[in-house]
């Protein structure tokens, strides 16, 4: 078992580019969830889903976008980069919503 | 979801017990007190949760007090291997109701 894996796990873009970020759970697990941690803090939530072909906003939805077309992946998207958006994005998954969220490694994404 | 305060950094020396401590004073009755740490950069790693009662697996126990305002995770013999950033998180069980990861709390065991 792979658990979660994200891919890229780092990027680096131009401020206005666009890119998607793939996360794929081995897991049958039903949630899905994206988060940011920004340089010594803790991790926010951005989007979040609670079964295939549903998704909802989090903390900080705004500048993202997000899709959960299949029940094993759910893709974080960034139409327009923006400095601001650098920051380091873990996705994670769990098979009830009072269970653990397994994460995955994390992916480095670099706006400049 | 209630608000936690946990103490921003704390020392253990390796092979003594370390005991990380968790303000919650305002949760509310169907509130489960959540622990994940954080190992260098890495994803976060799960560790135990629980509702009223205390709770005991292979990597740690969680004392919940009487009242419910304040918890305390218990690492037991903490290794080198044990220094992370470690987070208290107090959620609900509605879909909306999503973890939140705050500052935590850094622990460092030392030699």
């Amino acid at each position: 078992n792979a658990g979660v894996t994200q891919t890229p796990k780092f990027r680096v873009l131009k401020t206005g580019q666009s890119m998607t970020l793939l996360c794929a759970q081995d897991m049958n697990h039903e949630y899905m969830y994206w988060y940011r941690q920004d340089p010594g803090m803790g991790l926010r939530l951005i989007h979040y889903s609670v079964g295939e072909g549903t998704t909802a906003k989090g903390e900080v939805p705004d500048g993202y976008n997000v899709s959960r077309l299949k029940k094993q992946n759910f893709l974080l998207g960034l139409e327009s980069a923006a400095p601001s958006q650098t920051s380091v994005y873990f996705c994670a998954s769990s098979r009830q919503i009072t269970g653990e969220l397994f994460f995955g490694e994390g992916s480095r994404l670099t706006v400049l | 979801d209630a608000k936690t305060t946990q103490p921003p950094s704390m020392d253990c020396a390796e092979g003594r017990a370390a005991n990380l401590p968790c303000n919650h004073s305002t949760i509310s009755g169907n509130e489960y007190v959540y622990w994940y740490r954080q190992i260098h950069s890495q994803g976060p790693q799960y560790i135990i949760h629980g509702l009223k009662n205390n709770e005991t697996n292979e990597m740690a126990s969680l004392i919940i007090t009487e009242d419910r305002k304040s918890s305390t995770l218990i690492l037991p013999h903490a290794t080198l291997r044990d220094t992370a950033v470690y987070y208290c998180i107090v959620r609900g069980l509605n879909a909306g109701n999503m973890l939140t990861f705050g500052g935590g709390t850094r622990l460092m065991v030392k030699p």
